[in-house]
């Protein structure tokens, strides 16, 4: 079945930099386009950034632009989320989905990112 | 990118019928037949209920419907049950390459 893993969270200073991580299994990953979808605590759900299946393309949201950059590599089965000049605001849960007929059919469990000093 | 209007609650009683409204722009739940909704019990990660606006994923049950009407769609769930209580997402693809996401509605379940 469908697995995504999520990886690479934790604490960081504002400023500062992450790469998540998300390994998939389950199904033909270089197949799919993928997303990266946060949490901030006790909120809502935000779309971050997708990436095309084959990696040509990838769209990110206005709050993330030129800060975080979203990468795969279909030879691992793994996709990443490279977050630069990090925020308060960007403290999240953050998931991994596939992507299936313009919507996100399977999710990961979530790794939370904590931005403070 | 502005977030999707949903109701920040909704009720109903057992096997009572509850609709649960998202509203957007021409430039997202009008303008694309790519409407989601997603159902998250605490401390878990979504479940997709509803894609493309009407469409049941395998799985889920039927009780859960979609609709769309103009820049707004609509989650339907009928016959509610206890283990329905949840909150709610709606999203849509916005053009522009990108996705958009409601604020969530909490569904009590009386």
């Amino acid at each position: 079945q469908v697995q995504l893993v999520e990886s690479g969270g934790g604490v960081v200073q504002p400023g500062g930099s992450l790469r998540l991580s998300c390994a998939a299994s389950g199904f033909t990953f270089s197949s799919f386009g993928m997303h990266w979808v946060r949490q901030p605590p006790g909120k809502g759900l935000e779309w971050v950034a997708y990436i095309l299946y084959d990696g040509s393309r990838k769209y990110s949201a206005d709050s993330v632009k030129g800060r975080f950059t979203v990468s795969r590599d279909n030879s691992k089965n793994t996709f990443y989320l490279q977050m630069n000049s990090l925020r308060g605001e960007d403290t999240a849960v953050y998931y991994c989905a596939k992507d299936s007929d313009w919507a996100q059919d399977y999710w990961g469990q979530g790794t939370l990112v904590t931005v403070s000093s | 990118q502005s977030a999707l209007t949903q109701p920040p609650s909704a009720s109903g009683s057992p096997g009572q019928s509850v609709t649960i409204s998202c509203t957007g722009t021409s430039s997202d739940v009008g303008g694309y037949n790519y409407v989601s909704w997603y159902q998250q019990h605490p401390g878990k990660a979504p479940k997709l209920m509803i894609y493309e606006v009407t469409k049941r994923p395998s799985g889920v049950p039927d009780r859960f419907s979609g609709s769309k009407s103009g820049n707004t769609a609509s989650l339907t769930v009928s016959g509610l049950q206890a283990e329905d209580e949840a909150d709610y997402y709606c999203s849509s693809f916005g053009g522009s390459d990108n996705w958009v996401f409601g604020g969530g509605t909490k569904l009590t379940v009386l």
